[in-house]
């Protein structure tokens, strides 16, 4: 079945380190691809997002490149900030309103902790 | 301002009892959907909902129901049937087409004493 996995954590870089989170993903079809971001006790807020094959989401200096070939999303920044401390979660949803009934599927999340 | 919103923030309940939690919407969003989330956890579907006065069962629905009498609100019930009912839970709604955003409500967190 359609399904997200997520590098496990905990990570902990220290302040302007290069920070990779690896996401694959198996789907029947051709699945829209996210990154949520969650801080502590809050809900989760859309990072960054893919559509189709080769679409590059970016925000807040992440990126994450839609690789069809490797079935891949990971999530990328250059240099961290303390601020980028929270749970990160990968996520696809596919199909047609009709045959899936527009449900997302989440990786189990990894947590980030950025010291200074 | 558009948004999700829910409520209470904290809730506790006593074994045996049924508790409702709030999810209002502001989106016009037609889907609609609740999660559960364990400490260290992903996310967990519940129920959704595409349209109003449907629903459909997720992953751990037993011992939850929901209704949908209103685009804007998809209230979720926590009966006593539920066997471990402490946890936070997530509301969202998304738009129509298929590469639209989730959007998540603020949560709330479910303690039982």
């Amino acid at each position: 079945g359609d399904s997200v996995t997520q590098m496990e954590g905990p990570v902990t870089l220290s302040e302007e380190a290069f920070l990779t989170i690896n996401c694959t993903y198996t789907a029947t079809g051709y699945p829209s691809l996210f990154w949520y971001v969650q801080y502590p006790g809050e809900g989760l807020q859309l990072l960054l997002k893919a559509t189709k094959a080769d679409d590059k989401g970016s925000n807040k200096g992440f990126e994450a490149t839609y690789r069809k070939e490797t079935t891949s999303f990971h999530l990328e920044k250059g240099s961290v900030q303390v601020s980028d401390s929270a749970v990160y979660f990968c996520a696809l949803i596919l199909g047609t309103y009709m045959n899936t009934g527009n449900q997302f599927y989440f990786g189990t999340g990894t947590s980030l902790t950025v010291i200074p | 301002d558009g948004g999700i919103t829910q409520s209470p923030k904290y809730l506790f309940r006593k074994e045996g009892q049924n508790v409702t939690l709030s999810c209002e919407q502001n989106l016009n969003h037609d889907a609609m959907y609740w999660y559960r989330q364990d400490p260290g956890q992903g996310l967990r579907l519940i129920y959704y909902s595409q349209i109003v006065n449907d629903f459909q069962k997720g992953d751990i629905a037993e011992g939850y129901s929901v209704s949908r009498e209103k685009k804007e609100s998809f209230p979720l019930t926590v009966t006593s049937a539920q066997k471990n009912p402490t946890a936070f839970y997530l509301c969202a709604s998304k738009g129509g087409r298929v590469t639209d955003t989730q959007y998540f409500g603020p949560g709330t967190r479910l303690t039982v004493l």
